[in-house]
């Protein structure tokens, strides 16, 4: 069946602009995780969903970044006023629930804020 | 905190070659323990769990509570296990979150 999707899977933008980054999970999946892979910090976690409510948004690196999840499924993570050190790849993962089932990943979105 | 500490960022081998890729973790806790592996071009994948005690693609990684290590280990390493790997850790009590270690990037030369 279909993996995990994410889109754009390229974005450019210019500093100080807002972007939202989708996520389609997989079908029936009901947790829906966010994560940041960047040169400098590695992956990092930053939000996760049990169906639409965000139990952990402890790794949000600030109060630029936001996400929501409708409808238990697709999920946008938003970047406000977009930053320089924002640039990253930006990875969503779903599993079947929460805590201790594997988590499978999409392919990304890159951003690059110029 | 809780960290997952790999200290090679590049480890190369030629093939057939045993390889061991070093993972150590602090917390004092019980954790789950995951080896995640990204080929070239292609998405983060699970490559095994501790809790499974499984051989994939003839890696083994044994969990050492005594040492908080979880190393991967090949006895002959292959071309195709040219990769990023990561190791990654969960705590059952925080909804699943992955906390990953920096990764090693494995090459294997023929």
């Amino acid at each position: 069946g279909a993996g995990v999707s994410q889109s754009p899977s390229n974005k450019v933008t210019e500093k100080g602009k807002d972007v939202e980054l989708r996520c389609d999970p997989i079908s029936g999946h009901t947790a829906l995780y966010w994560y940041r892979q960047s040169l400098g910090q590695g992956l990092e976690f930053l939000i996760y969903f049990q169906g639409n409510s965000a139990p952990d948004k402890s790794g949000l690196p600030s109060d630029r970044f936001s996400a929501e999840r409708t409808g238990g499924s697709v999920s946008t993570l938003t970047i406000q006023r977009t930053q320089q050190e924002d640039s990253a790849v930006y990875l969503c993962a779903s599993s079947l629930v929460a805590f201790t089932d594997t988590q499978y990943f999409g392919p990304g979105t890159r951003l690059t804020v110029l | 905190a809780q960290r997952v500490t790999q200290p090679e960022k590049l480890l190369s081998v030629f093939k057939g070659a045993p390889v061991e890729l070093k993972c150590n973790y602090s917390y004092s806790g019980s954790p789950e323990l995951f080896w995640y592996v990204q080929y070239s071009r292609q998405r983060l994948q699970l490559l095994l769990r501790h809790i499974s005690r499984e051989s994939i693609k003839g890696f083994t990684a044994d969990l050492n509570k005594g040492e908080t290590s979880f190393h991967l280990k090949k006895p002959f390493a292959q071309e195709e296990d040219s990769a990023m790997y990561y190791c990654a850790l969960t705590l059952g009590n925080q909804g699943g979150k992955l906390i990953f270690g920096q990764g090693t990037e494995l090459s294997v030369k023929p």
